[in-house]
C-alpha cells in the first residue's frame, strides 16, 4: 500500500520557486517524513526530512501541514540542475517497520 | 568524504549465468542497503544490513538472489541463474545508524541480461 501520493509531473522556470507536493494522509504519530531527489543516471540523494515542524536547510525547505496530512517540499530558486525526480517517503524514524521505500516520485523539469 | 563506491559500472550478461556486484560503503556506516531499481520504477530494497547482521531481506528473491556483508564494512549482491527480468540498476547505499534515514546512496550498477 502506497504511503503517499505526488503528482506525476511538474515544471517549473528557471530561477523561481519549485513547490513540490506530496500528500500522505494515513501517517502514524511516529512517521517522518523524506524528500530525496534522483538526477537522471544517478543514485538518491538525501534532501529534507521533518516530523511536523517546517524544516530549511541549505537545498530546501519542508512544509508540513498541522494535521500532519500533507506536505510541500520548496525549492526556493530552481536550476536546470535541480531537473529531477522527487521522492517523498513516510516512515518511522526506528522500528521493524521502519524502512525507505521509494514510490515512483515527482518528474520536476526545470525550463530555461 | 569518499562516497559509497560501487562496481562494476556496467555489466552484461546471458540468461541463466551469474553476477555479483560489489559495494564499499561510506567509512564508519553501520546500515547498508541494496536497491534493485528497474527502467521507469523507484528503487525497491531488497535487503538492509545492521554491521554483518541482516535486517530486512523480506524482498530478496532468496532462490536466486544472495547478499553478504564481510566484517561489516564491504558488501556483495550475487544473482545465480540471472533471469531478463533481472535487468535494473543495483544500487547500494550507507547511513550512520540504525535511527534515522539520511543515506547516502552509489552511483549503482546498471546489469542487463540477454
Amino acid at each position: 500500500d502506497a504511503k503517499t501520493t505526488q503528482p506525476t509531473s511538474m515544471d517549473c522556470a528557471e530561477g523561481r520557486a519549485a513547490n513540490l507536493p506530496c500528500n500522505h494522509s494515513t501517517i502514524s504519530g511516529n512517521e517522518y517524513v523524506y524528500w530525496y531527489r534522483q538526477i537522471h543516471s544517478q543514485g538518491p540523494q538525501y534532501i529534507i526530512h521533518g516530523l511536523k515542524n517546517n524544516e530549511t536547510n541549505e537545498m530546501a525547505s519542508l512544509i508540513i501541514t498541522e494535521d500532519r496530512k500533507s506536505s510541500t517540499l520548496i525549492l526556493p530558486h530552481a536550476t536546470l540542475r535541480d531537473t529531477a525526480v522527487y521522492y517523498c517517503i513516510v516512515t518511522p524514524y526506528t522500528g521493524a517497520n521502519s524502512k525507505l521505500t521509494f514510490g515512483k516520485g515527482i518528474t520536476l523539469s526545470v525550463r530555461p | 568524504e569518499a562516497g559509497v563506491a560501487q562496481s562494476p559500472r556496467y555489466k552484461i550478461i546471458e540468461k541463466r549465468q551469474s553476477v555479483a556486484f560489489w559495494c564499499n560503503p561510506i567509512s564508519g556506516h553501520a546500515t547498508l542497503y541494496w536497491y534493485q531499481q528497474i527502467l521507469g520504477q523507484g528503487p525497491k530494497l531488497l535487503i538492509q544490513f545492521q554491521n554483518n547482521g541482516v535486517v530486512d531481506d523480506s524482498q530478496l528473491p532468496k532462490d536466486r538472489f544472495s547478499a553478504e556483508r564481510l566484517k561489516g564494512v564491504d558488501s556483495t549482491l550475487k544473482i545465480q541463474p540471472a533471469k531478463l527480468e533481472d535487468s535494473a540498476v543495483y544500487l547500494c547505499a550507507s547511513s550512520l545508524a540504525w535511527t534515522g534515514f539520511e543515506a547516502f546512496f552509489g552511483q549503482g550498477t546498471r546489469l542487463t541480461v540477454v
